[in-house]
Order: C-alpha cells, then structure tokens, then sequence
C-alpha cells in the first residue's frame, strides 16, 4: 500500500500571500489530520477531517483552514501568509475513528515564508 | 487537559550501550500513549503504542516502553543502540475528545549516537 503523500515537498513564499497543501491518505483512510511543527512550539495539532467534516480543531487562527473530499484527500490553505508561518506541515492518516488511533505520517511539506 | 514532557531534549549514547528516553505524562482518562520516531527531513514513523494492554510494549528495531501509572511515565529504551537510531523522538498521549482522538506530543528528544 502506497504511504500518505504530500504535495508540494517544498514551498516558498512571500509575506501577505495564501497557499494550498495537500495531503493523499493512505487508500481506505478516512480520517486526515494536519499538524504544525516549528522549532520553537514543536508539534502542534491544526485539524482533523474525517468524511468531508472537520471533526477537531487546534488552537490556530482562522487564516488556517482546511476542506477534505469525498475520496478523503485533503487540503489544507494558510491565508495572508506570515514569516512565524515557516513550518513544517505534516499530515497523518488513519483508518476510521474507532480505537484504531495510529496515525501514519507523511513527510510533510516544508513552508518558508519571506 | 492532556500533557507530555519528555524530561531530555538531548541524550547521547555510544554505539553498543543502552538507551533510555525519558516520558511523563498527564491525562484526565485513560490515555494511549505512542513513541514515534523522526529522521532528518522525513516525516513521524510509530515505534510502539500503548493502549491499555500488557504495560510492556514491544516496538519496532528492538525498542520498548513501559508504562507505569503510579509514575505517570512511559519511558523508551533499547538494549543496545545502533548508528542508525540516531533521530528525533517523540512522546505522545492521546484522549479521546470531541468524537476523536487527538494527540499532544512531547518536545521531543534528540538521539545522538556516538561510534
């Protein structure tokens, strides 16, 4: 079975600016979370999706959101971009939302923000 | 509210010699705590859960874990490290909230291993 993937790896942009990550789970995953990771907060929780709803949100602003499809790839767009953005975005699928709670990770899309 | 501490944000061992990663954890419930490992640019990958079973975990490449909830800890070790355990490791506890489980995670702890 093909990992989750995500695209792109690498990204930079311009203070001010928006972007669009996006995450392929692993095929019959239905439940996407995102997550943040900086050096200085270390790893945050953003959201999770599970069948197209946003199920759980993290303490981030609104500029950060996030919509998964119907085929349960998910996006997630960071609006009017700001330096303390630069991050590492990460990406983790699961199976359903029963007690089957590991996560299997991507390997994230680095965001540098200038 | 749920929180993990890793107690070392650096241990640095030689080839050969054991490993021990230090965990404590805070949870209001009955928590499933995780120990995750990352490699330079590359994402999570699990090493071991704990989910209310046998208090021993056994992971992957010879790391375990017990969880002790008197302590509130659940430290990893190895027996014996290897060049390539060399990472980043994360503690992670996990309650149940809002229909899902949502994890917190430790700072992490970097592995340096030494020939």
């Amino acid at each position: 079975k093909a990992g989750v993937t995500q695209t792109p790896r690498y990204l930079i942009k311009t203070r001010g600016q928006q972007v669009t990550l996006s995450c392929s789970p692993i095929s019959g995953h239905r439940s996407v979370s995102w997550y943040q990771q900086t050096p200085g907060q270390g790893l945050q929780f953003l959201f999770e999706y599970f069948s197209e709803t946003q199920r759980n949100k993290g303490n981030f602003p609104g500029r950060f959101s996030g919509r998964q499809f119907s085929n349960s790839r998910s996006e997630m767009n960071v609006s009017t971009l700001e330096l303390g953005d630069s991050a590492l975005y990460l990406c983790a699928s699961r199976p359903d939302r029963g007690l089957q709670e590991t996560q299997y990770f991507g390997p994230g899309t680095r965001l540098l923000v200038l | 509210a749920q929180s993990v501490t890793q107690l070392d944000s650096h241990v640095s061992v030689s080839e050969g010699t054991p490993v021990l990663l230090r965990c404590n954890y805070s949870s209001s419930y009955s928590p499933s705590l995780f120990w995750y490992v990352q490699h330079p640019n590359k994402g999570l990958q699990l090493l071991l859960k704990y989910t209310s079973a046998a208090t021993l975990v056994k992971g992957i490449n010879g790391f375990e874990a017990e969880f002790k909830k008197s302590e509130t800890s659940f430290h990893l070790t190895k027996p014996s490290a290897h060049m390539s355990d060399a990472a980043e490791y994360f503690c992670v506890v996990s309650d149940y909230t809002g229909g899902s489980y949502i994890p917190t995670f430790g700072r992490g702890t970097s592995l340096i291993v030494h020939p």
